[in-house]
């Protein structure tokens, strides 16, 4: 069974449109950790955020949002105002106690001028 | 710059031939990976180091071999073994190889088969 499930596999949106990407996890640990990655056309993916399973406040910086919800074991990533550079392929990631990642499927975000 | 360096950017492989991919780090991490994504997957775990000379197997280890001896490089050898070896490979580091440790990764590999 998948331990991160992202659903969508592709969207796109014109610019300055606002974007949700959504991340369901499963995992039977307390501790654990989310993240977000991006990866752009370069290839390199770019740590956006690390979240912890005992903070559940979401999370604001600039135009991009997180919102944690333990209840329904999601970590869903929004971008307000998608810019073109917001272009990418977007991995949403779980680390637990075994020191193991899961990574995602990848959403694969096209921003259309 | 502190960072990770994949080369080369692009490789072939002809049948029967290994070949190997390299990976550096100048972050002085303790821990290395090597991921394997294919178009419409996730990034799966080849191996990982820890700590010099150390290296574990990930969930796709068949056909691959790594070394560790020195901290800054963790080379990464796609084996004759290896029946279907085109995907894009990175290579990853972190400070420790703990559930919390975000990671770093390089540009990668594209790998295809002649």
């Amino acid at each position: 069974a998948q331990k991160v499930t992202q659903a969508q596999t592709e969207i796109s949106v014109v610019e300055k449109e606002d974007v949700t990407l959504d991340c369901v996890y499963e995992t039977r640990d307390t501790t654990y950790y989310l993240f977000w990655y991006k990866q752009p056309p370069s290839g390199e993916l770019v740590f956006l955020i690390r979240r912890n399973s005992f903070d559940e406040q979401n999370e604001i910086s600039g135009r991009y949002s997180w919102n944690f919800q333990k209840s329904t074991s999601s970590f869903n990533f929004t971008i307000t105002a998608s810019q073109v550079v917001d272009s990418a392929v977007y991995f949403c990631a779980l680390s637990e106690g075994g020191n193991q990642f899961y990574f995602g499927t990848g959403t694969s975000l096209t921003v259309i001028p | 710059d502190g960072g990770i360096t994949q080369s080369p950017k692009y490789l072939f492989r002809k049948e029967g031939q290994n070949v190997t991919l390299s990976c550096e780090q100048n972050l002085n991490h303790d821990a290395m990976y090597w991921y394997r994504q294919d178009p419409g997957q996730g990034l799966r775990l080849i191996y990982y180091s820890q700590i010099v000379n150390d290296f574990q197997k990930g969930d796709i280890a068949e056909g691959y071999s790594v070394s560790r001896e020195k901290k800054e490089s963790f080379p990464l050898t796609v084996t004759s073994a290896q029946k279907n070896p085109t995907a894009f490979y990175l290579c990853a580091s972190s400070m420790y190889r703990t559930a919390n440790e975000k990671l770093f990764f390089g540009s990668g590999t594209q790998l295809s088969v002649l």
